[in-house]
C-alpha cells in the first residue's frame, strides 16, 4: 500500500461547528504532516509528528487541534474556523526525515460557510 | 536561509513540443530536491527526486530534471508535451539536516495547447 488516504474529500461546517479530518497511511512511515493550500498557492505546513509526537506546529490557530493516535493516523480536530480558513487540506507522510520526499494524500476540500 | 524560486509563474507549450520548467534554489547545505505535479482539486503526486545520486534525474511520465550545483538549478524537462500534462508544478527542496522542513517555490502553471 503505497497511499496515503483522506476523508471527507469535501467537507461544508459552519462557523460554529465541530468537525475533523482524518489521514491514514500504512507505508509504516513514522513522520505525517498537515498541509494547508489555499488557491494558485503553494501548500502551507502547519503541524509535523515524528514518531507519533508533535514536533512542528507553525503557530496555527488554536481552532485547529492535530492528533495522532497511532502512526498510522493522523487527525485535525476542528472548532469554530472562520471563512478565511477555507482550503484544500493536505496530509503526507515520509520515511524518517522526509530525505526521499513526502507522499501526499489527495485532501480535503474544506469550506467554511 | 534556504529558499526556492521557480523563475516562471505561467509557462504555455504546444502539444508535443518541449516543456521546461526552471527552478532556483538556495541552501546552506547539500539539499534534496523534488518535483510535484498537482492537478486540479487533487493532492500533489511525486514526479522526481534529485538526494545526492545521479545529477540527472529520470521521473513518471517521460519528465526528467538534471542537478546542476553550480549554477543552483534544478529545472524539470519534458521532450515532448502532452495534454494530460496541464498541471501546476512545484518544485521542493529539503535541505541536509534541517529535519522535517521541506520548502516549496511558488508553483508553475502548465498550459499544453493543442
Amino acid at each position: 500500500d503505497t497511499e496515503v488516504t483522506q476523508t471527507p474529500k469535501h467537507l461544508v461546517m459552519g462557523m460554529t461547528n465541530k468537525k475533523s479530518l482524518k489521514c491514514e497511511q500504512h507505508m509504516g512511515h513514522r513522520a505525517m504532516y498537515w498541509y494547508k493550500q489555499k488557491a494558485k498557492k503553494p501548500p502551507e505546513l502547519m503541524f509535523v509528528y515524528s514518531y507519533e509526537k508533535l514536533s512542528i506546529n507553525e503557530s496555527v490557530p488554536s481552532r485547529f487541534s492535530p492528533e495522532c493516535p497511532n502512526s498510522s493516523l493522523l487527525n485535525l480536530h476542528l472548532h469554530a474556523l472562520q471563512p478565511e480558513d477555507s482550503a484544500l487540506y493536505l496530509c503526507a507522510s515520509s520515511e524518517g526525515q522526509g530525505k526521499y520526499g513526502y507522499t501526499f494524500g489527495s485532501g480535503t476540500r474544506l469550506t467554511v460557510v | 536561509a534556504q529558499s526556492v524560486t521557480q523563475l516562471d509563474s505561467h509557462v504555455s507549450v504546444s502539444e508535443g513540443t518541449p516543456v521546461l520548467l526552471r527552478c532556483n534554489y538556495s541552501s546552506s547545505y547539500s539539499p534534496s530536491l523534488f518535483w510535484y505535479v498537482q492537478h486540479p482539486n487533487k493532492g500533489l503526486q511525486l514526479l522526481l527526486k534529485y538526494t545526492s545520486a545521479a545529477t540527472l534525474v529520470k521521473g513518471i511520465n517521460g519528465f526528467e530534471a538534471e542537478f546542476k550545483k553550480s549554477e543552483t538549478s534544478f529545472h524539470l524537462t519534458k521532450p515532448s508535451a502532452h495534454m494530460s500534462d496541464a498541471a501546476e508544478y512545484f518544485c521542493v527542496v529539503r535541505p541536509l539536516n534541517t529535519g522535517n522542513q521541506f520548502y516549496f517555490g511558488t508553483g508553475t502553471s502548465l498550459t499544453v495547447i493543442p
